[in-house]
């Protein structure tokens, strides 16, 4: 069966660099989020889409942005990176808001 | 707004032993609660989820897990655990009022020792 892909796998990015994460979620499913685990963290929400639309948004950095695409793949996009920045992101998609949630096995990224 | 506790950081525990994983959430109005598991620099998987129905709730691995609304519990139980089972372990809730994005724990490492 389809499952959530995530990419790249790992990321190794520079201070004050920009990354992009992209996730395409499994087919039919048009509620995609994103968390974000730190080291020895739990996962942590930082923002949703359902539908193409911005359906929640957690504890985002406003150097974060996320959109939904019309192929309801979606994208995390980072800027100005800094050190705390380096976890692993997950995305995760479900049909409907209020399905069951499947998790790819995200994007580690390192930021140096 | 919803919060989940997961009391136990470390789980130790001698394999073929039983264990349980305890998690306690904040509201009881309608939520569904889900227990991930978590292997080093791996994804998280769904172990079991209670949505609705029997509060008896069983998963994957052997695992199972009860629904104790009056306690605002659901707690994670294998009758007999193996080494392969040593992992991280996070309890998440989710409901409509926290637009069913999941909530989650701080995370339980349990540790099989042979």
């Amino acid at each position: 069966a389809a499952g959530v892909i995530q990419s790249p796998r790992h990321l190794i990015k520079e201070k004050r660099e920009t990354a992009t994460l992209k996730c395409y979620p499994i087919p039919r499913h048009d509620t995609v989020y994103w968390y974000q685990q730190g080291p020895g963290q739990d996962p942590q929400f930082l923002i949703s889409f359902y539908e193409k639309m911005q359906s929640d948004k957690g504890s985002i950095p406003d150097r974060f942005s996320a959109q939904q695409f019309s192929d309801y793949h979606s994208e995390l996009n980072m800027s100005s990176l800094e050190l705390g920045d380096s976890a692993l992101y997950f995305c995760a998609s479900s049909f409907d808001t209020h399905t069951e949630a499947f998790f790819g096995q995200g994007t580690r990224l390192t930021v140096v | 707004a919803q919060s989940v506790t997961q009391l136990d950081s470390q789980v130790p525990v001698f394999e073929e032993a039983p264990v349980e994983l305890r998690c306690n959430y904040s509201s009881s109005v309608s939520v569904y609660l889900f227990w991930y598991v978590q292997y080093p620099n791996q994804g998280l998987q769904l172990l079991l989820k209670y949505l609705s129905g029997s509060t008896l709730v069983k998963g994957i691995n052997g695992f199972e897990a009860e629904f104790n609304k009056s306690q605002t519990s659901f707690h994670l139980r294998k009758p007999s655990v193996h080494i392969s089972d040593t992992a991280e372990y996070f309890c998440a809730v989710s409901d409509r009022d926290s637009s069913y994005k999941l909530i989650f724990g701080s995370g339980t490492r349990l540790l099989v020792r042979p």
